[in-house]
């Protein structure tokens, strides 16, 4: 398994500012992912953070609005960039090795934008 | 890409059995998941199929069929603890990122 930390927990911010998320891992893994969980709703991914080149961003995400950073196999941060109320969301990093199947989850940043 | 479908509420009583079913459509496949979510909480691991059958963990046994693109969460003995959201997700073979279908929220009823 996969001990994976975020911070913050929760952050209450106020709108046209900016969050960066933290998520670190106990141990190296080949990919790692940011997912998006709004409320009442499932997950959606955001980007696949690349260790050493660019993330890879899915349709309707932009890497303006979730810049992120992969600067070693163990750590990544994801930024929310000049925030709306429409950025009020959980936002999750993910992880899982090369050779194994499982992927794991964080246990989230709480998002609330005023 | 692909477009996953599951059922949005089952109520089930406890001790009972319940079925949750999944189809999908996707360009490629390399595996189904499903995960349990308690409100407020993060995704946890249930079981993964890659090869078509029935795998049984405990409780829980999750069933896949590549050809028909479907699979199924099979949940038996149900305990209060079990009611939830249950997210089928597919993982695709370009960059093994998983999608999510959107969940069925569990009651499990006295």
């Amino acid at each position: 398994s996969a001990v994976i930390s975020q911070k913050p927990s929760r952050d209450i911010c106020q709108r046209g500012t900016s969050l960066t998320i933290q998520c670190q891992v106990d141990s190296q893994v080949t990919m790692m992912f940011w997912y998006r969980q709004q409320p009442g709703q499932s997950l959606t991914l955001i980007a696949t953070a690349n260790q050493g080149s660019e993330a890879t961003y899915e349709s309707g995400f932009v890497i303006d609005k979730f810049p992120i950073s992969r600067p070693n196999l163990t750590f990544s941060t994801l930024t929310v960039s000049n925030m709306s109320p429409e950025d009020s969301s959980i936002y999750l990093c993910s992880v899982y090795r090369q050779g194994g199947y499982e992927q794991f989850f964080g246990p989230g940043t709480r998002l609330t934008v005023l | 890409g692909q477009n996953i479908d599951q059922p949005t509420e089952m109520t089930a009583t406890e001790g009972a059995i319940v079925q949750i079913n999944c189809t999908y459509q996707t360009s490629g496949f390399n595996g189904l998941f499903w995960y349990q979510q308690h409100a407020g909480e993060a995704p946890t691991f249930l079981s993964y199929n890659v090869l078509d059958g029935l795998e049984e963990k405990g409780r829980f046994s999750s069933f896949l069929s590549r050809s028909k693109g479907y699979s199924y969460l099979l949940l038996k003995e149900l305990q209060m603890k079990d009611s939830a959201s249950y997210l089928c997700a597919v993982r695709d073979t370009t960059r093994g990122k998983l999608q999510f279908g959107a969940g069925t929220q569990v009651v499990v009823t006295p």
